[in-house]
């Protein structure tokens, strides 16, 4: 089983600051998709990144994807409430059987006090 | 919109009950997936099928979890003999087609066993 190692694991930061979470691997993935899961709901899906070394935003969030397809990160800038919440990477493969096959990460939990 | 819906919300089992859990898909979603997270992790993959047929149950930890789609649209994931290790939350998700596209999730069922 591939692991996808999250950091930091719980985030606490003030409204209007930025910040940094890393998604660590030591397995290539096909693609790496950030989810984002609030409580009592199921996750999701911000942005799917393919290709070694892209970067895409969404607002004020920006994601990267390693040159080696193994690690990603996710920075928000000018943090706000709204971005509370459970953010999880997860890598994509294909299995034995055809079908892609989502592997999560750890998780970070992000909190941004008001 | 209908999304992905989920019943039980919450289940609370003494252990070495039987439970049922039903997923209802977006309607004309060809693929669902079952996961399984546990308290402050990622989900965790257990099982997927493709219309009706189960092409992977490699994620599925032991003989007592098993899980059906009959008819291509609504599954149930069942677990036999619960145990306290059983206790988290079960997430269906669906899409489209098999590969490459968004998975959608439920709300998923929290499972508390006695």
């Amino acid at each position: 089983t591939q692991l996808l190692e999250q950091s930091p694991q719980f985030l606490s930061i003030q409204e209007g600051e930025n910040l940094t979470v890393y998604c660590n691997s030591s397995s290539v993935f096909s693609s790496l998709q950030w989810y984002r899961q609030e409580p009592g709901e199921g996750p999701v899906l911000l942005v799917t990144v393919v290709t070694g070394g892209e970067v895409k935003k969404l607002k004020r969030l920006t994601f990267q994807f390693g040159d080696a397809r193994k690690d990603s990160s996710l920075h928000i800038t000018a943090a706000q409430p709204g971005d509370t919440g459970l953010y999880l990477c997860a890598g994509e493969e294909i299995s034995n059987f055809g079908n892609e096959k989502l592997t999560f990460g750890t998780g970070t939990r992000l909190t941004i006090i008001p | 919109g209908a999304g992905v819906s989920q019943s039980p919300r919450y289940k609370v089992a003494k252990r070495g009950q039987d439970v049922a859990l039903r997923c209802d898909p977006i309607s004309g979603h060809v693929s669902l997936f079952w996961y399984q997270q546990a308290l402050g992790q990622g989900p965790e993959f257990l099982t997927y099928f493709q219309n009706e047929a189960q092409l992977d149950k490699s994620g599925l930890p032991s003989d007592r979890f098993f899980a059906e789609r009959p008819e291509g649209s609504v599954s149930t994931l069942k677990i036999q003999r619960t145990q306290q290790e059983d206790s988290a939350v079960y997430l269906c998700a669906s899409s489209l087609y098999s590969s490459r596209k968004e998975q959608f999730f439920g709300p998923g069922t929290r499972l508390t066993v006695l």
